[in-house]
């Protein structure tokens, strides 16, 4: 499974839209990209996925590029509690998830 | 989505002993995880638990260390074993949803060793 780069941290004032980016330039055609969140010391939680159409449910929305090599992950209305660290990971479409790479993320903040 | 209970939510112990985690799931799956989170740091597969046969380790990880049972497709334990405080770590429990190839995590293990 392909390597993602994330920007360690973003800053975002609540009830504006965070848009967090995620470079994945080595994807291949068959994988899709997942992202997760995970808020202080709890477990990852899903929140959305696609593989080359942008994709939208009641969390986020998903944009990726006509290229497939990045994408942007968007909060339409941040609140306080979106306050998480963000991981976007590629991952194939079936199979385990023995060697999908779980990178530093992005330390997302949203203020006041 | 499955839902994952992980007990203890946390656990202080002392140098050389051992702390058993469990993991249990609201509905039978195929695929299931162990991760660990060092402090500060992004998560690492330690193995597969596997039903039935013995657990699949990544590399730098032993049975011996890290012992993983999966008596069937709802459970499964990680122990920690002769622990050192380099092994506080969060430790979580993942499901793989195959139908949509979705992860799902049990709250985790805050695991402290003094």
């Amino acid at each position: 499974d392909a390597k993602t780069t994330q920007p360690p941290s973003m800053d975002c004032a609540e009830g504006r839209a965070a848009n967090l980016p995620c470079n994945h330039s080595t994807i291949s055609g068959n994988e899709y990209v997942y992202w997760y969140r995970q808020i202080h010391s709890q477990g990852p939680q899903y929140i959305i996925h696609g593989l080359k159409n942008n994709e939208t449910n009641e969390m986020a929305s998903l944009i990726i590029t006509e290229d497939r090599k990045s994408s942007t992950l968007i909060l339409p209305h941040a609140t306080l509690r979106d306050t998480a660290v963000y991981y976007c990971i590629v991952k194939g479409a079936a199979g385990n998830n023995r060697k999908l790479i779980w990178g530093l993320g992005t330390s997302l903040a949203v203020n006041p | 989505s499955a839902v994952i209970s992980q007990k203890p939510s946390r656990d202080i112990c002392q140098r050389g002993t051992s702390l058993t985690i469990q993991c249990q799931v609201d509905s039978q799956v195929t695929m299931m995880f162990w991760y660990r989170q060092q402090p500060g740091q992004s998560l690492t597969l330690i193995a597969t638990a596997n039903q039935g046969s013995e657990a699949t380790y990544e590399s730098g990880f032993v049975i011996d260390k890290f012992p993983i049972s999966r008596p069937n497709l709802t459970f499964s334990t990680l122990t920690v074993s002769n622990m050192s405080p380099e092994d506080s770590s969060i430790y979580l429990c993942s499901v793989l949803d195959r139908g949509n190839e979705k992860l799902f995590f049990g709250s985790g293990t805050q695991l402290s060793v003094l």
